[in-house]
């Protein structure tokens, strides 16, 4: 089943402990990004990933690091969280740019503490 | 910069029918509509490329009004599933980037 896979789905963390979210597709899908999403601010886009090696920032990149070492994972990066992390996450995939239907995971949703 | 939808809400009867707008201040090259219902992920409604084009899926259609910026979701007939937030989001000058407007949230009641 072609599908975007993240994990963890939900995390309580505290502030400073670093952590990462994974995400992985089986879709062949050059392009991944990353989305936040809060009450009343919608999806913001936070890094997007072009092909292997190949990443760019969205809108809300601070606090965040990425990385594309292969095709299928896209791995989202806090080195040190803070509370104003705490969101809803969304890893999205598509064919070959950011003009193509997202296919998104089902979302990790983090607590900072 | 984040495209401005309207309304923020809508409230339908089932079979009422509904119009979610999407504007930018930058230039478009492609709007994308899609539709999150609770707890869940957005799941892709349609895409449209510039070109004032419009597309239909079953009775939810789009239009893209390259030199307005702007782009409109019509749902007719509305039904009961339809109920959820609808997105718009734009790539702005040709960038790769995908900016989401803040959503509208769309209640269909029978």
């Amino acid at each position: 089943e072609a599908q975007v896979t993240q994990n963890p789905r939900y995390l309580i963390t505290v502030t400073g402990k670093k952590l990462t979210v994974t995400c992985s597709q089986n879709m062949n899908h050059e392009y991944m990004s990353w989305y936040r999403q809060d009450p009343g601010l919608g999806l913001r886009q936070i890094y997007y990933s072009m092909n292997v090696e190949v990443t760019d920032k969205g809108d809300v990149p601070e606090g965040y690091k990425v990385s594309r070492k292969e095709k299928r994972n896209f791995p989202l990066i806090l080195e040190s969280p803070s509370p104003n992390q705490t969101s809803l996450y969304f890893c999205a995939s598509s064919l070959y740019r950011g003009l193509q239907p997202q296919h998104f995971g089902d979302g990790t949703r983090l607590s900072i503490l | 910069q984040q495209p401005v939808q309207s309304p923020q809400a809508v409230i339908l009867r089932e079979g009422e029918d509904a119009v979610i707008n999407c504007s930018s201040s930058k230039a478009l090259y492609s709007v994308h509509w899609y539709r999150q219902k609770h707890g869940e992920a957005p799941v892709f409604l349609m895409i449209l490329l510039k070109g004032g084009e419009q597309k239909g899926h079953e009775k939810i259609s789009a239009s893209f009004n390259e030199k307005k910026q702007q782009s409109s979701l019509y749902l007719t007939a509305s039904q009961l599933s339809y109920s959820g937030t609808y997105f718009c989001g734009t790539n702005q000058g040709g960038s790769e980037k995908l900016v989401f407007g803040k959503g509208t949230k769309l209640t269909v009641n029978p």
